[in-house]
């Protein structure tokens, strides 16, 4: 079946440190990737989505690139802020899963000023 | 304006009652779903509705019944509470559920329920 492996958190990092989340996953098929964002007391939202192999999704300063050969999907970004504290989830979704999103675990990220 | 919303947002009962967390959404989907968080943040998916017929139903104890009585409403009623189901419910939305991949969701806020 399907399944996500994001690397374990908690992250801190201070304001304008780089970030990398890993995420690898396995399916079959071929699935879509994406990454979900969880802000304190709020729902999950969509940061970034690739839909095929050597796509890149990008949004708010973060991108991801779908590695069909590493099978990965990790999240990076150049400059953190204290306001992208929050939760990040790696998903795959697509391919034989009828709408159904696997989620990974979650990693917990916390930017100190 | 709120595209897909929960209530209640926060729910605290005794073991053994019964209650219900509704879900609507306003953004013409076809499918809805639920989803269980639990304390670690892990994320698993319960039921999917397309069009008000079930299309996913995870392994969730018969004690969780959802009814979609139309495709913008989506409703989780739980029997017989337990300690374990303590956990925070998301309710979410997509377009449909086509296996072309891109199915982007779109979540509620959540329902906060504490079994004592």
């Amino acid at each position: 079946g399907n399944s996500v492996t994001q690397m374990e958190g908690p992250v801190t990092l201070s304001e304008e440190a780089f970030l990398t989340i890993n995420c690898t996953y396995t399916a079959t098929g071929y699935p879509s990737l994406f990454w979900y964002v969880q802000y304190p007391g709020e729902g999950l939202q969509l940061l970034l989505k690739a839909t095929k192999a050597d796509d890149k999704g990008s949004n708010k300063g973060f991108e991801a690139t779908y590695r069909k050969e590493t099978t990965s999907f990790h999240l990076e970004k150049g400059s953190v802020q204290v306001s992208d504290s929050a939760v990040y989830f790696c998903a795959l979704g697509g391919g034989t899963s009828y709408g159904k999103l696997t989620f990974g675990q979650g990693t917990i990220l916390t930017v100190h000023p | 304006d709120t595209a897909v919303s929960q209530t209640p947002k926060y729910l605290v009962t005794q073991m053994g009652n019964d209650k219900s967390i509704k879900c609507e959404q306003n953004l013409g989907h076809d499918t809805m779903y639920w989803y269980k968080q639990d304390s670690k943040k892990f994320l698993k998916i319960m039921f999917s509705y397309n069009n008000k017929e079930l299309i996913i139903n995870e392994t969730v104890p018969n004690r969780f019944s959802p009814k979609s009585p139309d495709k913008a409403h989506l409703n989780l009623h739980i029997n017989s509470l337990e300690l374990g189901d303590s956990a925070v419910y998301f309710c979410a939305s997509s377009q449909d559920f086509s296996s072309s991949g891109a199915n982007v969701l779109t979540f509620g806020a959540g329902s906060r329920l504490t079994v004592l």
